[in-house]
């Protein structure tokens, strides 16, 4: 199948700081891209929805200055968590379809990323 | 709205023995259904879909589902359970269009040795 592949897997930083996240779609150009935050033990909740050229569309109730999303080209979204505090630390994993093929397409995740704010 | 829920939080049977992880689904049209498995800090791994045709779809490392529209349930299965599926698996349903998944809360699957 198709790979997405997410970095880094895991991150550790200061409060206060920002950390950018890179979801890479490898073999096929993905014109959106999905941003997902699991905590633990929870499901996966969709916090916003990245358009290649254009604005992302962020979910109710995410901050879209606090989580920006850049998807600057075809195969590169990045999220970036602007002033973290420990309530960022997630679990945060991004996905992305083969445009073309509509609803009949499975999504492919990254790896994810573990971001801990201490 | 698309919703799909998994009654379950957690489901445990023997090494061997039949699995079944239950989901059902809520959705206004045809349902796009799908199975994702994930593992420890992991992203998700595609298992199967619905999409159409027979009712019983097969899938990545001897899954099955079935779907049924009456029950608007579509149940994942497996014939003979290995310790190595021990891991979270979730249900979940997309709009048509290049839409983004909604997913159930999760089932975690822990199969005994």
């Amino acid at each position: 199948g198709a790979v997405v592949s997410q970095h880094p897997s895991r991150v550790i930083c200061k409060s206060g700081t920002s950390v950018k996240i890179e979801c890479r779609s490898l073999d096929f150009q993905a014109t959106t891209m999905f941003w997902y935050r699991q905590f633990p033990k929870q499901s996966l909740m969709l916090m916003a929805t990245s358009n290649e050229g254009s604005k992302a569309t962020y979910e109710q109730g995410v901050e879209k200055d606090k989580f920006l999303i850049n998807h600057a080209s075809l195969t590169l979204s990045t999220l970036t968590v602007t002033s973290a505090h420990p309530e960022d630390s997630s679990f945060y994993i991004c996905s992305a379809s083969i445009p073309g093929q509509g609803t009949n397409t499975e999504a492919f995740f990254g790896q994810g990323t573990r971001l801990t704010v201490v | 709205a698309q919703s799909v829920a998994q009654p379950e939080d957690q489901v445990n049977v023997a090494e061997g023995n039949p699995l079944t992880v239950k989901c059902t689904y809520s959705v206004s049209g045809n349902p796009y259904l799908f199975w994702y498995v994930q593992y420890p800090n992991r992203g998700l791994q595609f298992l199967l879909k619905y999409i159409t045709g027979d009712n019983l779809v097969k899938g990545s490392y001897g899954f099955e589902a079935e779907f049924n529209k009456s029950q608007t349930s579509f149940h994942l299965k497996k014939p003979s359970a290995l310790v190595s599926d021990s891991a979270l698996y979730f249900c979940a349903v997309r709009a048509p269009g290049n839409t983004p998944l909604v997913f159930g809360k999760g089932t975690r699957l822990s199969v005994i040795a």
